[in-house]
């Protein structure tokens, strides 16, 4: 079964003070590797999208990564307005559609 | 990038009655959409695939004709909470792909969401 894992559930940092967010997931076959961010009571918000593994991208002060089995969002030097919930989705090769399968994301609290 | 716009944004309706949400695709031809169910704290769940001119394709467990679909045209997807109770009180995202000559979907692109509680 396709499946996604998000770790932590909740993550606190000071501002400036540099994390990384996981996600594993297991997949028959994957198509591709997203990474959003969603503010409360709103859609998410797109970031990144990673194909292979040994990938890298890069955003401000997100870098996302991709290997065989998870992937990690790099925050660097944060602020208060990265605070967000991330939340780490796959397309597998499996199903006739583009569908995407959601971690339960992690709840990143910056504080001043 | 692309825009998806999603309304009403908030809606409470008495238990019984139904409830029509729309998602529309503002700058681009989306043939296939998405509707997702989000709880709070929880992750976003597949209800269906919405596609332009055909039936949706519901995921399992989810009722087709407790959730009506329709997807009239390339910009309009429609979802019908029908004879809603206080348990389909939740937050409905839509989302379009933007896809690619080779038929990948590069990202997708999410409406606001609409907040349904149903009193």
């Amino acid at each position: 079964e396709d499946q996604v894992t998000q770790s932590p559930e909740a993550l606190r940092l000071q501002e400036g003070e540099s994390s990384s967010l996981n996600c594993s997931y297991t997949v028959s076959g994957l198509r591709g590797l997203f990474w959003y961010r969603q503010d409360p009571g709103k859609g998410p918000e797109f970031l990144f999208t990673l194909y292979s593994a040994g990938e890298e991208k890069e955003k401000e002060r997100l870098k996302a990564t991709l290997t065989k089995k998870e992937s990690f969002l790099h925050i660097t030097a944060p602020k208060p307005e990265d605070s967000a919930t991330y939340l780490c989705a796959v397309t597998p090769f499996s199903g006739g559609y583009n569908k995407l399968i959601f971690g339960a994301g992690t709840r990143l609290a910056v504080h001043p | 990038g692309a825009v998806v716009s999603q309304h009403p944004s908030w809606v409470i309706c008495k238990s019984g009655t139904s409830v029509k949400i729309e998602c529309r695709s503002l700058d681009f031809q989306a043939t296939t959409m998405f509707w997702y169910r989000q709880f709070p704290k929880q992750s976003l769940m597949l209800m269906a695939t919405s596609n332009e001119g055909s039936k949706a394709t519901y995921e399992q467990g989810v009722e087709k004709d407790k959730f009506l679909i329709n997807h009239a045209s390339l910009t309009l997807s429609t979802l019908t909470v029908t004879s809603a109770h206080p348990e389909d009180s939740s937050f409905y995202i839509c989302s379009a792909d933007v896809i690619t000559r080779t038929g990948f979907s590069t990202e997708a692109f999410f409406g606001q969401g609409t907040r349904l509680t149903v009193v």
